[in-house]
């Protein structure tokens, strides 16, 4: 079965630090993983993708690590900031027959405290 | 560009009520899509289309019916609501061909209630 795995569910840091955020998946045929911000009473908006040959990628304070073998990919945060609050949602794509098919982890909620 | 644009932004319903959510993008998409979103349960597709006049069902789609007879719009529509449809509701889009990496592009999203 298709999965993703989110840890942790939750995570209160204080402004400045830097935290980790884990994403087991999974997923078959694998064709990229995305990590998604999503504000409170907003939609997700997407922060990077990595695709099965990428190992790191980085979109300012944020970076993305993926270990195809271990199935497992990471987002850092660097020197958070107030503006990182948010949920961070892990999405795994699957393409059959050429079709897309999204399987998204249920997110870790970040609060980001001064 | 807008994006992809949801209304209402809430709406309360007593059951067995209907109503339509409604979803329009401007970046002509091909793909458009609704997923329900509820606490500690990643998104959930309700319904997809992957262009005017195709529609086919996600993983959830009981009690939910959709349309799209243009590109743009793709509207939701509740037939008899019940309180288990209390969620936050996600119109979703992203572009067909070449230009399609797999990006969906979220609407800000609908809030029901079903009491």
């Amino acid at each position: 079965k298709n999965q993703v795995e989110q840890s942790p569910q939750s995570l209160i840091i204080l402004e400045g630090k830097n935290c980790t955020l884990q994403c087991n998946y999974t997923v078959s045929p694998f064709s990229n993983l995305r990590w998604y911000k999503q504000d409170t009473g907003r939609g997700p908006v997407s922060l990077t993708i990595m695709t099965f040959s990428e190992n790191t990628k980085s979109n300012g304070r944020y970076t993305a690590t993926l270990d195809a073998d271990t199935k497992q990919s990471s987002l850092h945060i660097t020197a958070s900031q107030l503006s990182d609050s948010a949920s961070y949602i892990c999405v795994v794509s699957a393409i059959t027959s050429g079709t897309y098919k999204y399987i998204f982890g249920t997110g870790t909620r970040l609060k980001v405290l001064a | 560009n807008a994006g992809v644009t949801q209304t209402p932004k809430f709406q309360v319903l007593k059951t067995g009520q209907s109503m339509t959510l409604q979803c329009a993008q401007d970046m002509n998409h091909e793909y458009m899509s609704w997923y329900r979103q509820d606490p500690g349960m990643g998104l959930r597709l309700i319904h997809y289309s992957v262009g005017a006049g195709i529609t086919d069902q996600g993983e959830v789609p009981n009690g939910y019916n959709v349309s799209r007879s243009t590109t743009e719009d793709f509207p939701l529509r509740l037939l008899s609501a019940a309180p288990s449809q209390t969620s936050v509701y996600f119109c979703a889009s992203r572009p067909g061909g070449s230009a399609n990496t797999g990006e969906l592009f979220f609407g800000e999203g609908s809030r029901l209630t079903v009491l």
